[in-house]
C-alpha cells in the first residue's frame, strides 16, 4: 500500500536560517513526488515535483527538494527562510492518484 | 487560483439535507478532482473526472456522488449530509492525471453539517 509520512506536525525556524521539512514514503516502484504549500484560507499551490533525473529538484520561491531513493525520502529545503514562508506544507506521492501527507506547519520566527 | 472557482465558499447545513458543491474552471483542463481536507488526514481524494460524463471513485467516495455535464463544471453532491462530512472541500484540475501534470487547486468550500 502506498503511504506518505510527514513526521513533524510543526517546524519552527528563525528567519534567515536554513529550513527542512521532512517527507518519507512507502510505495513500490518509482513514484512521482510533489510538494505543495497552503497559505491561510487558500487552496494548495504547487511548489515542485520529482519524476526522474537529478536528485535535487528546484522549485518556486527558492525552495528545493532532495530525492533519496535508498532512504525513500523527499525532504523540502530552503537555504534562508523568510517570514512569508510560514504556511502549511504537504508532501504527495503516487503514480496515478496522489496520496498526501498530513502536512507540516512551518513557522518562521522574525 | 488558476482559473478555478468554487461555490459556495461557506455553507452550514443540517444533518440529512442534500448539498451540492460546484467547481468551475476556465482552463479547459480535462481532469477534475474533489478532495476533502481534515486535520490529521491531509487531503483525501473523493472522486475525479477524466472527461465529460466520465468519473471514478477516489479513496473516500462513500456518501458522495459527482457529475460532469460540461468540461468546465464538476459537481459534488452529498445526498444526505452527515456530521462526519463536515470538512473543507477542494476542487483541483490538471491537464493530465496526477503524476504527469501538476494539479491546480481552487480556494475551497468550508462545509459544516450540524
Amino acid at each position: 500500500a502506498q503511504s506518505v509520512a510527514q513526521p513533524e506536525d510543526q517546524v519552527n525556524v528563525a528567519e534567515g536560517n536554513p529550513l527542512t521539512v521532512k517527507c518519507t514514503y512507502s510505495v513500490s516502484g518509482n513514484p512521482y513526488l510533489f510538494w505543495y504549500v497552503q497559505y491561510p484560507n487558500r487552496g494548495l499551490q504547487f511548489l515542485l515535483k520529482y519524476i526522474t533525473g537529478d536528485n535535487l529538484v528546484k522549485g518556486s520561491y527558492g525552495f528545493e527538494a532532495e530525492f533519496n531513493k535508498s532512504q525513500t525520502s523527499f525532504h523540502l529545503k530552503k537555504p534562508s527562510a523568510l517570514v512569508s514562508d510560514s504556511a502549511l506544507y504537504f508532501c504527495a506521492v503516487g503514480f496515478d492518484n496522489l496520496f498526501f501527507g498530513t502536512g507540516t506547519r512551518l513557522t518562521v520566527i522574525p | 487560483d488558476a482559473g478555478i472557482t468554487q461555490s459556495p465558499r461557506h455553507k452550514v447545513t443540517e444533518t440529512g439535507t442534500p448539498v451540492t458543491l460546484r467547481c468551475h474552471q476556465t482552463e479547459n483542463h480535462r481532469y477534475m478532482y474533489w478532495y476533502r481536507q481534515d486535520p490529521g488526514h491531509g487531503l483525501r481524494l473523493i472522486h475525479y473526472s477524466y472527461g465529460v460524463k466520465d468519473t471514478d471513485k477516489g479513496e473516500v467516495s462513500d456518501g458522495y456522488s459527482v457529475s460532469r455535464s460540461k468540461t468546465e463544471d464538476f459537481l459534488l453532491t452529498l445526498e444526505s449530509a452527515t456530521s462526519s462530512q463536515t470538512s473543507v472541500y477542494f476542487c483541483a484540475i490538471s491537464e493530465d492525471r496526477g503524476q504527469l501534470d501538476t494539479q491546480y487547486f481552487g480556494p475551497g468550500t468550508r462545509l459544516t453539517v450540524l
